[in-house]
């Protein structure tokens, strides 16, 4: 059983350009979480989807970030017109239980801005 | 030795010695907490968690106790080895719509 698969792993992109980050959940879990990561920061609760719902976006900034997680395929993370403040590790969990279930997170993709 | 959680502090111990780890946090209404553990380069690893209905549990060579009146969370880590050397964060949830995670303690372990 496959853990949490995030990629890209590393994704470099120019100021303006958009970023794209996926998300695949372990088998079975249809929650999902995002998180952004800064070095030597802890994590920052970002958004909580359960399958084509957004149940929690009060870590998402208003502008230019959005999530989605489809019926079928990855959940997707999306930064348009990125500036350097976003570069980051943004690492994706999931859960089986929408109460009190362990989070099991991915390795986390680490954008850079240029 | 100890260490409050606050922006990533670290906290450096002889290996063989236990390492205590704290946590403050946020919100009385919190009823599960999980301690988790970053290598470098990776992502967060369960470590133990704990309802709010318990005041302390324990793992293999960890234990980890909450203290509702004052909103604090420790970890202890007994004989901490060199692989113990990691980052620890603390998170809370509430009915686990989304855990709260602390700042981070790094934990240095010398040979």
């Amino acid at each position: 059983n496959a853990g949490v698969m995030q990629n890209p792993r590393h994704l470099v992109r120019r100021r303006g350009q958009e970023a794209r980050l996926r998300c695949s959940p372990m088998k079975g879990h249809s929650h999902v979480y995002w998180y952004r990561q800064l070095p030597e920061e802890g994590l920052k609760f970002m958004v909580y989807l359960q399958k084509e719902n957004i149940i929690d976006e009060s870590g998402m900034p208003k502008e230019r970030f959005s999530a989605e997680f489809p019926k079928e395929g990855p959940s997707i993370l999306r930064i348009q017109q990125v500036v350097r403040g976003d570069s980051a590790a943004y690492f994706c969990a999931s859960s089986a239980l929408a109460v009190d279930g362990e989070l099991f997170f991915g390795e986390g993709s680490r954008l850079t801005v240029l | 030795g100890e260490s409050v959680g606050l922006h990533l502090p670290t906290l450096s111990v002889q290996e063989g010695d236990n390492s205590i780890i704290n946590c403050a946090y946020s919100n009385s209404a919190s009823d599960y907490f999980i301690w988790y553990k970053q290598e470098s380069g990776k992502g967060p690893q369960f470590i133990i968690d704990i309802r709010s209905n318990m005041d302390k549990r324990q793992g293999q060579r960890v234990t980890v106790l909450l203290n509702k009146t004052v909103k604090h969370l420790s970890l202890q880590i007994a004989a901490t080895q060199p692989g113990d050397s990691a980052v620890y964060f603390c998170a809370e949830s509430y009915n686990n719509n989304d855990m709260r995670f602390g700042a981070g303690t790094r934990l240095t372990v010398k040979p």
